[in-house]
Order: C-alpha cells, then sequence, then structure tokens
C-alpha cells in the first residue's frame, strides 16, 4: 500500500527566505505526482502536477521536482512571502490501471511566512 | 475551466439528522467524482468513489449505509450523511475528474465543513 510522508510538518520561516518541503512515497510505481495548496477551511488548489518522466516543473517562484527512482520529491519556494502562508500538500497517482485516478496524499507540510 | 462547486460550504446540524452535501462540475463532464474527508491538521482521506450512473466504490472503514453517494448526472454527485453524530463532523471535499483525455485530473470543490451538535 502506498504511504505518502511530508517533512516537516510545520515550518515558520522569515519573510525572502527560500524553502523545501519535502515529499516521500514508499512505491515508486506512479503515474504522477502532483503539489497543492490549501488554505484554511478552503479546498485545494493545484500547484504543480510532474509526470513519471519528468525530473521537475516550475511555474513563478515554485519549483518542484521528482526522484521516482528513490520516491522522492521537493517542492522549492523561492523569496517566501507572507502570501504563501498555507498548507502544502502532496499526492501520487498509482500507474496501475485499475486504480484508475485515485490520489494518495501526505499529511502536509503548515507553512507560516512571518512579515 | 474546471470548476467544481461544493454546497453547502458549511452546516450545522443536530445529532441523529442527514445532511445532503452536493458537488458539481460546472464546465465539464465528470465521469468520476471522488470524496475525501479531512479532521483538522491532517491530510485528505479518500472515502470512496463515485462513477455516474453506478455504485460507488468505498474506502476500507467507510461505512456505505452511513455515508450514501449518488452520482446520478455527469455533473452532479451527492454525499449524505445519514443520522449524523458529533464524530462524523469534519471537512468533506469533492473532486472531480473529467470524461477526456484529461481523465487523470482531479478538480477540487472548495469544501464542506460539517459541524454536528
Amino acid at each position: 500500500k502506498q504511504e505518502v510522508t511530508q517533512i516537516p510538518a510545520a515550518l515558520s520561516v522569515p519573510e525572502g527566505e527560500n524553502l523545501v518541503l519535502n515529499c516521500s512515497f514508499t512505491d515508486s510505481a506512479i503515474y504522477n505526482l502532483q503539489w497543492f495548496r490549501q488554505d484554511p477551511g478552503k479546498g485545494l488548489t493545484s500547484l504543480l502536477l510532474i509526470q513519471s518522466s519528468q525530473r521537475e516543473q516550475t511555474s513563478g517562484r515554485l519549483n518542484a521536482s521528482l526522484d521516482k527512482s528513490s520516491g522522492r520529491s521537493t517542492l522549492y519556494i523561492a523569496a517566501s512571502q507572507p502570501g504563501d502562508s498555507a498548507t502544502y500538500l502532496c499526492a501520487v497517482r498509482p500507474v496501475e490501471n485499475n486504480a484508475g485516478n485515485m490520489l494518495t496524499f501526505g499529511g502536509g507540510t503548515r507553512l507560516m511566512v512571518k512579515p | 475551466g474546471a470548476v467544481v462547486s461544493q454546497h453547502p460550504s458549511w452546516v450545522i446540524c443536530k445529532s441523529g439528522t442527514s445532511v445532503k452535501i452536493e458537488c458539481r462540475s460546472l464546465d465539464f463532464q465528470a465521469t468520476t467524482m471522488f470524496w475525501y474527508r479531512q479532521f483538522p491538521k491532517q491530510s485528505l482521506m479518500l472515502m470512496a468513489t463515485s462513477n455516474e450512473g453506478s455504485k460507488a466504490t468505498y474506502e476500507q472503514g467507510v461505512e456505505k449505509d452511513k455515508f450514501l453517494i449518488n452520482h446520478a448526472s455527469l455533473t452532479l454527485s451527492t454525499l449524505t450523511v445519514t443520522s449524523a453524530h458529533p464524530e462524523d463532523s469534519s471537512f468533506y471535499i469533492c473532486s472531480a475528474s473529467p470524461a477526456t483525455s484529461a481523465r487523470y485530473i482531479q478538480y477540487f470543490g472548495a469544501g464542506t465543513r460539517l459541524s454536528v451538535l
């Protein structure tokens, strides 16, 4: 059974710092990996999706990398801002056809960026 | 595009009553919809997968008679929490996958906060 772990569970940094969020998964047979942002009491916003054949994806100040063989992904946030404060979730999608579109989520990293 | 609307966003009910939550795909047809449950400071746990026109597939440990899921059309799935109890209080989130080549994408609703008194 796929297990997804995110470290750290919580992170507090001053504004302007570059930071790295970590995600690890136990089964490397994944179709893709996705990073989401969730604001308190809200739904999920997709940030980046990396296909299993890709090594990284970039969007603005965000860069996500994927090392499928080692079961790891990182989300790099450059020049953090108070508006980046949220919970960041990673999720993996299995490669098996019968598992379809199911996502397995990590526990999330709660990020607070202080002004 | 690809908007998923969830209603209501917040509901308070008395113990023993039933609550219905709606999940609609507004600008696409969704063959598959997913229902998740999220407790405070925890991640999303998949409750069930619903396919249009067929019975939902429930995850282990989720009572199908308590959490009734109906996916009657390609744009609407409903989750009914029957005989709700305080331990059912949680944040419920739905997602929908398009009936297209983008079927491996899930678009998420904004969630419904259920408080059972």
